[in-house]
């Protein structure tokens, strides 16, 4: 099936670093979000993009929709400890059926060292 | 304004006994999804319904398995005979719009089979 390649697989990080992390698809994709999870809890939305080339921030939060709409990153500045967490990508092609539903990458764990 | 609800949070199956995972949309979201996310990976979809309708279960395994969305209550995701492979994070989300965008999802229910 579709697969969303997302690097890298972890990170470690001391506090008040920048984090970048991307997502890339062998295919095209409409929309991009980005999402992150708590242990035990689910996806919280971060950020959407609906355009290629489109550049979006949320706070310290950054994420672009690559021109070729295969590929997006999340940018993360100053990072604190309540950062920690696991981010995902998702991809969403368009249409009334089977268009809406999300792809998910395999995830990037984020951890901050105070 | 309340999210999207998930009961429960946590369930123990023994194998071959029934698993019935709720999901309450947000006010206002007429659209749901259910993911599946085995430890260490991404959520994988499942199935998508509206109201009374299921619009895509091409994620969903062709046995066992069984979703419904009544014009009436929350969204019902059924397992039967559960089999250990079946232990898993699911989740819900709900949209406004089935077309494409954002979704929101739930707190999840982990299913442990015995």
């Amino acid at each position: 099936g579709q697969q969303l390649n997302q690097s890298p697989q972890s990170m470690f990080i001391q506090e008040g670093e920048d984090v970048s992390m991307n997502c890339t698809s062998s295919s095209i994709f409409n929309t991009w979000l980005w999402y992150k999870q708590d242990p035990g809890e689910g996806p919280v939305l971060l950020i959407a993009l609906y355009k290629a080339g489109e550049l979006t921030s949320n706070g310290r939060l950054t994420a672009q929709f690559g021109i070729t709409r295969k590929d997006s990153f999340l940018n993360i500045s100053a990072s604190i400890p309540s950062d920690v967490g696991i981010y995902f990508c998702a991809g969403q092609k368009a249409g009334k059926t089977s268009g809406s539903r999300l792809t998910f990458g395999e995830g990037t764990q984020l951890t901050v060292n105070p | 304004n309340a999210g999207v609800m998930q009961n429960p949070r946590h369930l123990v199956r023994r194998r071959g006994q029934e698993a019935r995972l709720r999901c309450s949309p947000m006010k206002g979201h007429s659209h749901v999804y259910w993911y599946r996310q085995l430890p260490e990976e991404g959520l994988k979809f499942m199935v998508y319904l509206q109201k009374e309708n299921i619009i895509d279960e091409s994620g969903m395994p062709k046995e066992r398995f069984s979703a419904e969305f009544p014009k009436e209550g929350p969204s019902i995701l059924r397992i039967q005979q559960v089999v250990r492979g079946d232990s898993a994070a699911y989740f819900c989300a709900s949209a406004t719009t089935g077309d494409y965008g954002e979704q929101y999802f739930g707190p999840g229910t982990r299913l442990t089979v015995t």
